[in-house]
Order: C-alpha cells, then sequence, then structure tokens
C-alpha cells in the first residue's frame, strides 16, 4: 500500500541553520503531496503542499518540490527561527480514495 | 472561527470503562477523519468519512466504532478501553470527497490515558 518514510528526528539546529528534511514515498498513480506541521500543544496545520510532478510548494520561507524520477518531497528552509521548532509530517493522499497517509514526524530544535 | 471542535480535550479512563469523543466541524466540509498519534509511530488513520452517512475503515480500526451523525458531527467511540488505546486522538476534516488535493483541517486533540 501507500506509504511515507521521513527522516527520523530528532534534528538539531543552530538558528540561521540550513535546514533539509528528507521524505520519499511509495505510492500507485500521482499522488499529492504535503507538508503538515504541528506546534507544541496544538494540532497539525498544513505547511505547503504540491499535487503534480515537479510542482514546488512554499510557505514561510519553507519548500519542497515534487520530484517523481526519486518519490521525492525534502522539505528545505534556507534560514531557520527559534520559532520553527516543532514537528514536521510528510504526508501523501491517493488519487484512489479519501485517505492522507502521514509519515512518522520529525521533530525539529532550533537553538538560539 | 471554531472550526474542528473536539471534546473532550482530556480524559482518563479505567480498563474496560467506555467513552465517546467528540468531534463537530463549521466548514461545512465533507469528509472527516479520526487519527490517533503516539510516540515513534506518527498519526495512524483510524476511520473516515467520505460523505454524511458513510464510513470506511482507516490503518487501526480495531477496538474503535465511528458515527457520522449528520455533516457537522463525527464521534469515536471506545467500547472497551484497553491501556494500548492511550494516545492523543485527533479528528479532522476535508472540503472534498474523493482524491484529496486540498488541505487537512485538524482540531486540537483529544488526550487519553488508560489506566
Amino acid at each position: 500500500g501507500d506509504s511515507v518514510t521521513q527522516m527520523e528526528g530528532p534534528v538539531t539546529l543552530s538558528e540561521e541553520a540550513f535546514l533539509t528534511i528528507n521524505c520519499t514515498y511509495t505510492a500507485t498513480g500521482y499522488p499529492s503531496l504535503f507538508w503538515y506541521v504541528q506546534y507544541p500543544g496544538e494540532g497539525l496545520q498544513l505547511l505547503l503542499k504540491a499535487t503534480k510532478a515537479d510542482d514546488k510548494g512554499s510557505n514561510k520561507g519553507f519548500e519542497a518540490t515534487y520530484r517523481k524520477e526519486t518519490t521525492s518531497f525534502h522539505l528545505e528552509k534556507g534560514s531557520v527561527q527559534v520559532s520553527d521548532s516543532a514537528v514536521y509530517f510528510c504526508a501523501l493522499s491517493s488519487n484512489r480514495d479519501d485517505k492522507i497517509i502521514f509519515g512518522k514526524g520529525t521533530r525539529l530544535h532550533i537553538l538560539p | 472561527n471554531a472550526g474542528v471542535t473536539q471534546t473532550p480535550k482530556f480524559q482518563v479512563l479505567k480498563t474496560g470503562q467506555s467513552m465517546t469523543l467528540q468531534c463537530a466541524q463549521d466548514m461545512n466540509h465533507n469528509s472527516m477523519y479520526w487519527y490517533r498519534q503516539d510516540p515513534g509511530m506518527g498519526l495512524r488513520l483510524i476511520y473516515y468519512s467520505a460523505s454524511e452517512g458513510t464510513t470506511d475503515k482507516g490503518e487501526v480500526p480495531n477496538g474503535y466504532n465511528v458515527s457520522r451523525l449528520n455533516k457537522r458531527e463525527f464521534s469515536l467511540r471506545l467500547e472497551s478501553a484497553a491501556p494500548s488505546q492511550t494516545s492523543v486522538y485527533f479528528c479532522a476534516s476535508s472540503v472534498q470527497q474523493g482524491p484529496i488535493t486540498g488541505e487537512l483541517f485538524f482540531g486540537e486533540g483529544s488526550r487519553l490515558t488508560v489506566l
């Protein structure tokens, strides 16, 4: 079945460092891909998405490009801030049904 | 701007007790979902409802039942709680019915402890 694999955390970086969180997927057809973020004590919220190959999603300085050839959707940010500390989830939605499948999440700590 | 509202936010149960988690959305969304979140496991889908009157099993449905009471409300019931059901439960909704290209909107979560 469909699945998402993302790098395990926690990831600890200093403020202004470059961030990459890797995400790869397995799916039949052409899924839509998402990154969600969960701040402490809150539910998840959509960070960015891409619905077809080569699309780039971006929001709040974060970017991810839908790479069909490598089945990847890596999250990047050029200069992280302490306020970016959160758990990040990569997810996909199959084009066959109504479900979104999430990865296990990557906890990010940004040190001042 | 209520969005997705879950109740209760916290609950402690004894093994064998039953309870219902309530979820309501005020965005006129078609699809609703229940997930559980456990350390190291991410979010796992318990049940979902693509539209009013329909429900389907997700990855981990055993030990749970759901009711899509109307378009707004989707409840999750534990008939006989077990310690393995200790988790944080999230309700979510989406506007689309069918393959999702849009956004899931989440509630703030319900933390359940089963002793």
